[in-house]
């Protein structure tokens, strides 16, 4: 009953740091999300993949890359963290127009 | 482009009291709508959806009608336990099969016992 597994659930970095957020999936979905949520504003998509080998830009990709390594994973990066980046990161999988969420990443940009 | 507007928060409101959450979008074309719901330190999890017009989408009490003629798809319950304490999110989606959804910025219920 894993679902969608994110790793890490916290992390503080520096401003300038780089750092990759995890996901895995096992529910053998195509699609995959990493959306950010802040007060406010609800949730954003940063980046998609529809399918293995296949990512697109979401509504506010700057400042990330994504690399669907596989079908069950789809991996988030920072490669110069800035305090605008702080946020909570959800991943997510879809299945017949449902989104099945991870319990989100806790990042904080000193 | 597409955008969901929902009632802004927070609400609090004593159990068993009548809930309405209510949630209005812009789209082009036919969009499927969806409430989903956040509980504390949790990812967010579909609480329920309608892919047409006049459907009707339910789940644990809640109910939420897509008005096409409103564009609006509020959320609602007879009576509220503490236990639907959460963040509720509106979305749609018009890519139906490779859905971006967008969401609306949430609500924050609180019940009080």
């Amino acid at each position: 009953n894993a679902g969608v597994t994110q790793t890490p659930k916290f992390q503080v970095l520096k401003t300038g740091q780089s750092m990759t957020l995890q996901c895995a999936q096992d529910m053998n979905h195509n699609s995959m999300y990493w959306y950010r949520q802040d007060p406010g504003m609800g949730l954003r998509l940063i980046y998609y993949s529809a399918s293995e080998g296949t990512t697109d830009k979401g509504e506010v990709p700057n400042g990330y890359n994504v690399s669907r390594l596989n079908k069950r994973e789809f991996s988030l990066r920072l490669e110069s963290a800035a305090p605008s980046q702080t946020s909570v990161y959800f991943c997510a999988s879809l299945r017949a127009g449902e989104l099945f969420f991870g319990e989100g990443s806790r990042l904080t940009v000193l | 482009g597409n955008s969901v507007t929902q009632m802004e928060g927070p609400v609090t409101l004593s159990e068993e009291a009548f809930l309405t959450i209510n949630c209005t979008y812009t789209a082009t074309g036919y969009p499927s709508l969806f409430w989903y719901v956040q509980y504390p330190g949790e990812g967010l999890q579909l609480l329920l959806k309608a892919t047409k017009a006049d459907d009707k989408g339910s789940n644990k009490g809640f109910e939420a009608t897509y008005r096409k003629e409103t564009t609006s798809f509020h959320l609602e319950k007879g009576s509220v336990q503490v236990s639907d304490s959460a963040v509720y999110f509106c979305a749609l989606s018009t890519n139906f099969g490779n859905e971006k959804l967008t969401f609306g910025t949430g609500t924050r219920l609180t019940i009080i016992p």
